[in-house]
């Protein structure tokens, strides 16, 4: 078992749905990171958080440390948000190494 | 310009030959890393390097090596490539804990 999990591995969604993609990992962290990575290839940090919620934009990264669960939303979709959303964790104490989960493959329709 | 780049962002080989990925990077970080991505499966460390004198095996370095001839670059080499290798390889360079990523390259060993 993977020690980050996201769900769902695909989704594909309506333009102007709102998105939920989810993460769960089962070690101790000092920080979980959302990024996205566009059909191109190139990959972007889009959020580094280590409680509570950031937004930015139609963005929104929340985190349940009691819980071990992250969420990226995402409001009012566009084609434009089609990529792939990976989470990865800084495990505590690893002097900032991350843990890779497989990422969610999101597809926008217009 | 791109903080980090990599070359080639292309390249076919073949199984045996000796090939070489270059990293270089403006940011002035000093940790630098190597990660391979395959479809399905969440990125994977190769190695890794927090200053010009320390390198460290990740999860996968078999049949890798790696050099870090300067804080700016950091070279990833297949001593004989086979097929297995084919992959996405991308650069990341971090502070802090979050990664700045190169565009990938994307080798393909015939």
């Amino acid at each position: 078992k993977n020690e980050v999990e996201q769900s769902p591995q695909n989704l594909t969604a309506q333009e102007g749905e709102f998105i939920t993609i989810n993460c769960s990992y089962s070690v101790g962290i000092s920080a979980l990171h959302w990024l996205q990575q566009h059909p191109g290839g190139g990959i972007v940090s889009l959020f580094m958080l280590s409680s509570g919620k950031k937004k930015h934009g139609r963005l929104i990264a929340t985190i349940n440390i009691q819980e071990k669960h992250s969420s990226l939303h995402i409001t009012a979709s566009h084609p434009r948000d089609s990529a792939v959303y990976i989470c990865a964790a800084t495990v505590m104490d690893s002097n900032y190494q991350l843990i890779w989960g497989a990422g969610t493959k999101l597809i926008i329709k217009p | 310009d791109a903080d980090v780049t990599q070359t080639p962002r292309n390249r076919i080989t073949k199984t045996g030959k000796r090939i070489m990925l270059e990293c270089s990077q403006t940011k002035g970080h000093d940790r630098m890393y190597w990660y391979r991505q395959d479809p399905g499966l969440g990125l994977r460390l190769i190695y890794y390097s927090f200053d010009v004198k320390d390198i460290n095996k990740g999860e996968i370095s078999d049949g890798y090596s790696v050099s870090r001839q300067a804080q700016a670059k950091f070279s990833l080499s297949l001593e004989s490539a086979i097929p297995n290798q084919t992959a996405l390889y991308f650069c990341a360079t971090s502070l802090g804990g979050e990664q700045f990523f190169g565009p990938g390259t994307r080798l393909t060993v015939l």
